[in-house]
């Protein structure tokens, strides 16, 4: 079965430190892997997916299947940045989207 | 465009009561989703439904059923809640083809 999972419940750093929040899968197949970001009182949205290989807000994410893993990386953390990040994974062929356990990100000045 | 919409936004019940969660979205999605999001657990997938007329179960489906009325609407029952059902749902609905899902703002419910 597929399973999405972030070690880290907390990731607590200073303003302008590296970030990275770590995000591994199974799947026996060729994933469709995101991340969404969840900002305080505001609705869960797409940070950026792996398919398009961008960079949104700073932040990167690089798939590699050797290791199943999709870490969300940032080089100079912002207090803005804080915030709950979700790894997600789709199952193409049955469209189900399925979440990890989720990483609260703090950002201290 | 209100995109995805959800009711009620916040709801208390006695344990053994029934409720109904809706959702509804205006953005012609075929795909949509309930959550349920608890501390440490993260956002678990509880229903969903790929297109008008299926369903699905997800990881947490015990206690739940579905209802997938049109292609807008996408209902959340609860038979006969139970205190661990207390947590924050969320519906989502994507368009087949375009990995992004869209969320509604959460319904916090509280059985006592």
């Amino acid at each position: 079965a597929q399973r999405v999972t972030q070690p880290e419940k907390l990731l607590s750093v200073f303003k302008g430190a590296p970030v990275e929040l770590k995000c591994n899968y199974s799947y026996s197949g060729s994933p469709e892997l995101f991340w969404y970001v969840q900002y305080s009182r505001q609705r869960l949205q797409l940070l950026l997916r792996h398919i398009s290989r961008e960079s949104i807000k700073g932040f990167t994410a690089d798939l590699n299947k050797g290791e199943t893993s999709f870490h969300l990386k940032k080089p100079f953390a912002q207090e803005e940045d804080s915030a709950m990040y979700y790894c997600a994974l789709i199952r193409g062929a049955t469209n189900k989207l399925i979440f990890g356990t989720g990483t609260l990100l703090a950002v201290q000045p | 465009n209100a995109g995805v919409t959800q009711t009620p936004k916040f709801q208390v019940l006695k344990t053994g009561q029934s409720m109904t969660l809706q959702c509804a979205q205006d953005m012609n999605h075929n795909s949509m989703y309930w959550y349920r999001q608890d501390p440490g657990m993260g956002l678990r997938l509880i229903y969903y439904s790929a297109s008008e007329g299926t369903t699905d179960k997800g990881e947490v489906p015990n206690g739940y059923n579905v209802s997938r009325l049109n292609k807008r609407e996408f209902s959340l029952r609860l038979e006969s809640a139970a205190p661990s059902q207390t947590s924050v749902y969320f519906c989502a609905s994507r368009s087949t083809g375009d990995p992004e899902a869209f969320f509604g703002q959460g319904t916090r419910l509280t059985v006592v």
